[in-house]
Order: C-alpha cells, then sequence, then structure tokens
C-alpha cells in the first residue's frame, strides 16, 4: 500500500540548533517528493520538491532535503532552525508517470516547536 | 495572482444534516483536489476534478460526492454527516499533467459535527 511515514510527531529545539525530520514512503514506481509547512494559522505551503535530478534539493527558508532511493527516504534538514520555524511539516509523495493524477499521499505530520 | 480560495471558513453542523463546501483555484489551475485533515493527522485525499468529472477517489464513502463547474471551481458535499466528519476540509489547485509542480492549497474549511 501506497504510505509515508514521518518518524518525529513532536520536535521541540532551542533557536539555532540543527534539524532533521524524517520522512519514509513506500510507493511502487516513480515518485515526486514534497515537503509541505503549515505555519499556524496559514494554509499549506511548499517548502522544498524533488522530482528528478539532484538528490539533495535545496526550498526556501534555508530547509534542504535529501532524496535517497536507497532507503525509500526524503529527510527534512535545517542547519540552525528560528523560532519562526515553528510550524507543522508535512511530507508527501505522488506518482511520477504519466498516468498518475497527482494525488498526494501526506504523512501524519511533524510539529516543530522552536524555544527562542 | 488570487491563490486558491474556500468557503465558509467555518462551519458549525448537527448530526444527519448535510454540508457543502466551495473552492475557487489559483488563477490557470485546472484541476481540483479535495482533502480531509483530521486533528493531529495529514490531510487525507477524498477525490479529485478535472473536466467537470471526478477523476480519481481516495477511501471515503459516497456520503462524499462534488462537482467540479466549467470556471474550474468546486463544490464538495457531504450527505449525513457523522461525528467523525469533523476536521479540517482543504481544496489544493493544480494543473493537469504537471505532476512534478506543487499542488496549492487553500485555508481550509473547518468543519464541525456536534
Amino acid at each position: 500500500a501506497q504510505s509515508v511515514s514521518q518518524h518525529n510527531h513532536h520536535v521541540i529545539l532551542s533557536e539555532a540548533a540543527s534539524l532533521e525530520l524524517g520522512c519514509n514512503y513506500s510507493y511502487g514506481g516513480t515518485v515526486n517528493l514534497f515537503w509541505y509547512v503549515q505555519y499556524p494559522g496559514q494554509h499549506l505551503q511548499l517548502l522544498l520538491k524533488y522530482f528528478s535530478g539532484d538528490p539533495l534539493v535545496k526550498g526556501i527558508k534555508g530547509f534542504e532535503a535529501e532524496f535517497i532511493k536507497s532507503k525509500f527516504s526524503f529527510n527534512l534538514r535545517k542547519p540552525s532552525v528560528q523560532w519562526s520555524d515553528t510550524a507543522e511539516y508535512f511530507c508527501a509523495v505522488n506518482g511520477g508517470s504519466s498516468s498518475n493524477t497527482g494525488k498526494l499521499i501526506f504523512g501524519q505530520g511533524t510539529t516543530l516547536q522552536v524555544k527562542p | 495572482d488570487a491563490g486558491v480560495t474556500q468557503s465558509p471558513t467555518h462551519l458549525i453542523k448537527t448530526r444527519g444534516q448535510q454540508v457543502t463546501l466551495r473552492c475557487s483555484p489559483k488563477s490557470g489551475h485546472d484541476t481540483v483536489s479535495w482533502y480531509q485533515q483530521a486533528l493531529g493527522q495529514g490531510p487525507q485525499f477524498i477525490f479529485q476534478y478535472y473536466e467537470e468529472e471526478e477523476r480519481q477517489r481516495g477511501n471515503f464513502p459516497d456520503r462524499f460526492s462534488g462537482h467540479q463547474f466549467p470556471n474550474y471551481s468546486s463544490e464538495l458535499n457531504v450527505n449525513a454527516l457523522l461525528l467523525g466528519d469533523s476536521a479540517l476540509y482543504l481544496c489544493a489547485s493544480s494543473l493537469v499533467g504537471q505532476l512534478n509542480q506543487p499542488q496549492h492549497f487553500g485555508d481550509g474549511t473547518r468543519l464541525s459535527i456536534l
């Protein structure tokens, strides 16, 4: 079955600490991978995406993620978090072949709380 | 450039009632997907509409139905509401075939069932 698993449900960090959020997926075939962020009171916004090429992708606000195909993983990282990074983070996948509709499968989300 | 807009923002209903949620896609997009996000969970795909037809459906009962209009806007209808239908309902728009482009999400409609 197609699924996305995020290992950390709730992460608490101090400002300037490094961040890594785990994401593993189960999906047969070509995939596109996404990280979305939901700031308090705001809509889901795209942080970054991977669909082909360099497995290390850079997104907005200093975030990056690495696609490791052999591990079916797409972990999100940031070297130094800020208080403004407090939000909920979702990993998502869709099928990359032309027969797919773009339906997104989401992980359960990770709540990140950054203490000033 | 207008993003995805959803209405209403909040809605309170009682069990057994029916509800209609509305969505206008981002300008230039032709495909609308609906997701249900229960508290503490990630969004779950309900269905997707393109060319006024349901293109794909997730694991949701027939009580959930939808419609897409010629201007690409969409409605989500839920009949015979249950307590478990309480959730944030998200609409996302995209351009057909652009699988490596992100879907754009609206702010959602928070539905509470009493």
